[in-house]
């Protein structure tokens, strides 16, 4: 069954520190997978988008990672500030011809003063 | 640039009335459209997708359907909305290349 599982569910940080952010799949055949962040009562807006051949990839203080063997992505943001605050969702695309999307449930990253 | 617009932004309806939520993408052509629920602390739940005019596909049984009368425009509807409809849903649309995922911003659905 096509899963991607994501931890920790929540996260409470200071700001100006860093965290880093995980996410495990069983989706197959891969086609990519995708970060988004959303902000409380908006939709979600995407970070970054990695195919199986990409290991990393960052956006500004966003970086992705990706292990296509293990089937584990992680988004690690340095330097959080106050606006990083949201549901950070990982998505992962099976490689079929209706685009089928397997969205995690998302950790929701708190950041404090 | 391609930009996605859905409406309303918020609606508080009755048991047993009517829905109706529109979305319309601009910019780009053929895209697939997706709408999708977001209940509290939960993932997405696809409901419908369309990659194309009268090429509707639902995911999930239940009392809402979609229709897309135009290219880029997508509708979801309801004839008699229950409390288990309330959440927010999200319309989205992807293009051909590589299947990046575009939101738009989202319409919450209060049932009482």
């Amino acid at each position: 069954k096509n899963q991607v599982e994501q931890s920790p569910q929540s996260l409470i940080i200071l700001e100006g520190k860093n965290c880093t952010l995980q996410c495990n799949y069983t989706v197959s055949p891969f086609s990519n997978l995708r970060w988004y962040k959303q902000d409380t009562g908006r939709g979600p807006v995407s970070l970054t988008i990695m195919t199986f051949s990409e290991n990393t990839k960052s956006n500004g203080r966003y970086t992705a990672t990706l292990d296509a063997d293990t089937k584990q992505s992680s988004l690690h943001i340095t330097a959080s500030q106050l606006s990083d605050s949201a549901s950070y969702i990982c998505v992962v695309s099976a490689a079929s011809g209706t685009y089928k999307y397997i969205f995690g449930t998302g950790t929701r990253l708190k950041v404090l003063a | 640039s391609q930009t996605i617009h859905q409406w309303p932004a918020t609606l508080v309806q009755p048991v047993g009335s009517p829905l109706s939520l529109e979305c319309t993408v601009e910019g780009t052509s053929n895209p697939n459209l997706y709408w999708y629920r977001q209940a509290a602390g939960r993932g997405l739940q696809l409901l419908f997708y369309s990659i194309g005019i009268d090429q509707i596909s639902s995911e999930v049984p239940q009392n809402l359907s979609a229709s897309r009368p135009q290219d880029r425009q997508f509708i979801l509807s309801s004839k008699k909305l229950l409390l288990s409809d309330s959440g927010f849903y999200l319309c989205a649309w992807s293009g051909l290349a590589v299947g990046e995922l575009f939101f738009g911003e989202g319409s919450r659905l209060t049932v009482l």
